[in-house]
């Protein structure tokens, strides 16, 4: 069975620094992997994904993320944080597996922006 | 844009109440899920559909049920409300794993 880890409960960065997310999953195969953003009082909005290809992925909001197989990451990036990036972050994995294609959170990351 | 819409965004029962909560879903997803979310455990599964009238559990399914009589609705019931089953809901669909999944907003319930 897959899991997810997210080693960091809570961030703290300042406007305008660069931001790094973890992210360790256990799988045997390559997995699908996510990353989701909920803003407070909201649902969760898909951000990026990665199933296969280049391992860097670009997504929404001006977020990245790179597979490393050899380190089970799929750590997220954004070079320079928005105040409106405050919110927490979920990354999630999937396995393919007809009938049963689920996928899997880690406990989350909440990000706090300080000007 | 997919839309999920989950029925209620706050309810409040009563311990020992039917409780329904529902969610529709208007891209024709064959995928349905329910998810409960707390605080430090993240997003839990609870079932999960593939079809109409099938369902799977998930992690976390006991004190729960759920309906699926059409594909784009699925109802997450809780047969007897009891306070440890207050949280936040969430409801998601999809299409295939490789899409990932769409959430509704979530229903906030509390269970006094």
């Amino acid at each position: 069975a897959q899991s997810v880890t997210q080693p960091d409960i809570h961030i703290t960065v300042s406007e305008g620094a660069s931001l790094e997310l973890r992210c360790n999953y256990s799988y045997g195969a390559t997995p699908y992997l996510f990353w989701y953003v909920q803003s407070p009082g909201q649902g969760l909005q898909l951000l990026l994904k990665y199933f296969s290809g280049d391992t860097l992925v670009q997504g929404i909001k001006g977020f990245e993320a790179e597979f490393k197989r050899s380190q089970s990451s799929f750590n997220l990036r954004k070079p320079s944080v928005h105040w409106s990036d405050a919110a927490e972050y979920f990354c999630a994995v999937g396995a393919p597996n007809f009938g049963n294609e689920k996928l899997t959170f880690g406990t989350g990351t909440r990000l706090t922006i300080i000007p | 844009d997919v839309k999920v819409t989950q029925s209620s965004r706050y309810l409040v029962k009563r311990t020992g109440e039917k409780v329904f909560l529902e969610c529709v879903q208007d891209m024709d997803h064959e995928n349905m899920f329910w998810y409960r979310q707390d605080p430090g455990l993240g997003l839990r599964l609870i079932y999960f559909s593939y079809d109409v009238k099938m369902k799977e559990k998930g992690d976390i399914p006991e004190g729960y049920s759920v309906s699926r009589e059409k594909k784009e609705r699925f109802s997450l019931i809780l047969e007897s409300a009891s306070t440890n089953q207050t949280s936040m809901y969430l409801c998601a669909s999809g299409s295939s794993i490789e899409a990932g999944a769409f959430f509704g907003q979530g229903t906030r319930l509390t269970v006094v």
